[in-house]
């Protein structure tokens, strides 16, 4: 059981929205560390694409968007395409375990 | 162009041990902070542990005395070595930078850039 919880699934067909959710505690996204979110494609290292909650990197559409409130987290997709199937993960520190740690990611697949 | 080129891993017998390189390319490893992540078959990404750039050094319990964490300057490279292996340790690894913010890299960051990963496994 992950410390960061997230659904084990979501899905949605090309052109609609998704929402992913990653919810904490007091000891770490409500503590205010900053959650960051990676895109885990097949085949591929993990990519980077939400940083400090709701930046993008260079090079990520916007069609991606980060937003935190309390001890939860969310990453919003819109438009979906094909290529965006894959694992999602958040990503934040815990104050009380004195560690970085990964929600437990949630496979997205677009129908 | 700034990259982790990963290497070692393959076949390792449980009990063994096992030394996993990380080369940085385009920067100095010795101004970062690094983690290591590993996904095992099936899971999710497991967070391992990391260094500063002072050499301090983080593990999650639940490999703590049996992963460490080091990194040598001189050759511009990121290690991480595992002690007595279990098929659990069956995985592939990534090496990643993390963000600096500033003089000394303080707090916690962003994972930037990522190494390709390395599979281990385990198994007699």
């Amino acid at each position: 059981q992950s410390v960061l919880t997230q659904p084990p699934s979501v899905s949605g067909a090309p052109g609609q929205t998704v929402t992913i959710s990653c919810t904490g505690s007091s000891s770490n996204i409500g503590a205010s560390y900053d959650v960051n979110w990676y895109q885990h494609l097949p085949g591929t290292a993990p990519k980077l694409l939400i940083y400090r909650n709701y930046y993008r990197p260079s090079g990520v559409p916007d069609r991606f968007s980060g937003s935190k409130s309390g001890t939860s987290a969310s990453l919003a997709i819109t438009g979906l395409q094909a290529e965006d199937e894959g694992d999602y993960y958040c990503q934040s520190f815990d104050t009380s375990l004195g560690t970085a740690l990964f929600g437990g990611g949630t496979r997205l697949t677009v129908l | 162009e700034e990259q982790l080129v990963q290497s070692g891993g393959g076949l390792a017998q449980p009990g063994g041990s096992l030394r996993l390189p990380c080369a940085a390319s385009g920067f100095t490893v010795s101004s970062y902070d690094f983690h290591w992540v590993r996904q095992s078959p099936g899971k999710g990404l497991e967070w391992l542990c990391a260094i500063g750039v002072a050499g301090e050094t983080y593990y999650p319990g639940s490999v703590k005395g049996r992963f460490t964490i080091s990194r040598q300057n001189a050759r511009n490279s990121l290690y991480l070595d595992i002690d007595d292996l279990r098929v659990e340790d069956t995985a592939t690894y990534y090496c990643t930078r993390e963000f600096c913010g500033g003089r000394g890299c303080p707090g916690w960051n962003y994972m930037e850039v990522w190494g390709k990963g390395t599979t281990v496994t385990v198994s007699s």
